[in-house]
């Protein structure tokens, strides 16, 4: 089955400076990439989600690369704010056409410096 | 916007007994997933529905299982509890024109179950 690796496990930047996650795949099948960011006590929010025929995608402060070859894809977050502070987990799906579930990676707790 | 409804939030159980777990998707979505996710840990994928029937199934326990209902609601029923199924279980929604662009899915607040 897919193994997704996360890297790091945690990360601290000072506030406006710029965060980088990225993240592995290992199963070349899959071709579905989101981002969640989970804060404290509630469930994965969906922020940013990418799909095997696009290779890069922004929405204001966050971009996601990928790169299908190497099978990595990462997660930026410019001028990054406090309320960034979360925990951030990617994900890969096969997206085939059917259901499918998503495997996660182990997250990043991202920690914004003031 | 309307979200993903999961009953109840929390929920406290003793070894060996059932619990039922229900999740109510965003209107118009047909398709609901259940994940289970331990502390400090990632979401674990357990199974998913599509029109009332299994679409895909992930680690899911024997002593667990599911449905979808005709009103796409879905239900989590756990059997034979053990002190190692206390976790987070979070109920995911998505669109079905959506699969072969890859699923959407947008999480609920998730039932938090202890066993004790």
């Amino acid at each position: 089955g897919e193994n997704v690796e996360q890297h790091p496990s945690t990360l601290s930047v000072q506030e406006g400076d710029s965060a980088v996650i990225k993240c592995t795949y290992s199963d070349s099948a899959s071709n579905y990439f989101p981002w969640y960011k989970q804060e404290l006590g509630k469930g994965p929010q969906l922020i940013i989600d990418i799909r095997s025929n696009v290779g890069e995608k922004k929405d204001q402060r966050i971009a996601v690369t990928l790169n299908k070859t190497a099978k990595h894809f990462s997660l930026h977050i410019t001028e990054t704010q406090p309320e960034d502070s979360a925990v951030y987990f990617c994900a890969a799906s096969m997206g085939g056409g059917g259901a499918d579930g998503l495997t996660f990676g182990k997250g990043t707790h991202l920690i914004i410096q003031p | 916007a309307a979200g993903v409804i999961q009953s109840p939030r929390h929920l406290i159980k003793e070894k060996r007994e059932t619990a039922t777990l229900k999740c109510y998707p965003i209107p118009r979505h047909d398709t609901v997933y259940w994940y289970q996710q331990g502390p400090g840990q990632d979401p674990q994928f357990l199974i998913s529905f599509y029109e009332k029937m299994q679409s895909d199934k992930g680690s899911i326990p024997d002593r667990f299982s599911a449905q979808q209902f005709s009103d796409y609601h879905s239900e989590l029923n756990m059997s034979s509890l053990e002190l190692g199924d206390s976790a987070l279980y979070f109920c995911a929604s998505s669109l079905s024109v959506s699969f072969n662009l890859g699923n959407e899915q947008f999480f609920g607040p998730g039932t938090r179950l202890t066993v004790l």
